[in-house]
């Protein structure tokens, strides 16, 4: 994930609706991509994760997609409910090429309106 | 299965002094690694511990170091604390060495004055 300031952009949407949550990262060797989930006072929650030699992989209500060519993921979560109000991030590795350590995105907060 | 546990929850140190923060893995996982959250900087990595021996390392200062037992339970000590320590440390458990489906702890927030 890329690294930002201290501003973190904010998705709302509409209790019921289809949540799309993206995130870009830097270096093309990444390999292992994996999102999760931070409410407050909490420590971040695995969500799912996906490998390089996948494009697409499905969990409960949620989809990550991954665009290695233009480095992009994205997370999808389907009919969203108040209870997926939180910061999300994005996490890559490149375990490949011995970057084992996840680098994480500034995240992005996402507001559930009921 | 209980999930990863930190302690203290909550810390208030003064600059220069020293602090432990301890975490303890899943059952089972033999991986640990320490990370720390700030506004400003996000979520970075601090090291990895596996097998009683630190696999990985991040760009922080001497000043932070850690340790795993055999029972796979990590500490983290920061000596000489300063000001800009204050954050949110976090340590994420894992079955194995590496980034693969790390779980997370709530995390130890310290506080330096």
């Amino acid at each position: 994930g890329e690294s930002v300031g201290l501003h973190l952009p904010t998705l709302s949407v509409q209790e019921g609706d289809n949540s799309i949550i993206n995130c870009a990262y830097s270096n093309s060797a990444s390999d292992y991509f994996i999102w999760y989930k931070q409410e407050s006072g909490k420590g971040p929650q695995f969500i799912i994760d996906i490998r390089s030699n996948m494009d697409k992989r499905q969990g409960q209500r949620v989809t990550v997609l991954l665009n290695k060519t233009v480095k992009h993921l994205s997370l999808q979560i389907a009919a969203t409910q108040p209870g997926d109000s939180a910061v999300y991030f994005c996490a890559d590795s490149g375990m490949d090429t011995g970057r084992r350590a996840l680098t994480f995105g500034s995240g992005t907060r996402l507001q559930v309106q009921p | 299965k209980a999930g990863v546990t930190q302690t203290p929850r909550y810390l208030i140190k003064t600059r220069g002094q020293q602090v432990t923060l301890s975490c303890s893995p899943i059952s089972g996982h033999r991986s640990v690694s320490w990370y720390q959250q700030t506004p400003g900087q996000g979520l970075q990595f601090l090291f990895e511990y596996f097998s009683e021996t630190q696999r990985n390392k991040g760009n922080f200062p001497g000043r932070f170091s850690g340790r795993q037992f055999s029972n796979s339970r990590s500490e983290m000590n920061v000596s000489t604390l300063e000001l800009g320590d204050s954050a949110l440390y976090l340590c994420a458990s894992s079955a194995s060495y590496g980034p693969l489906e790390q779980y997370f702890g709530p995390g130890t927030r310290l506080t330096v004055t």
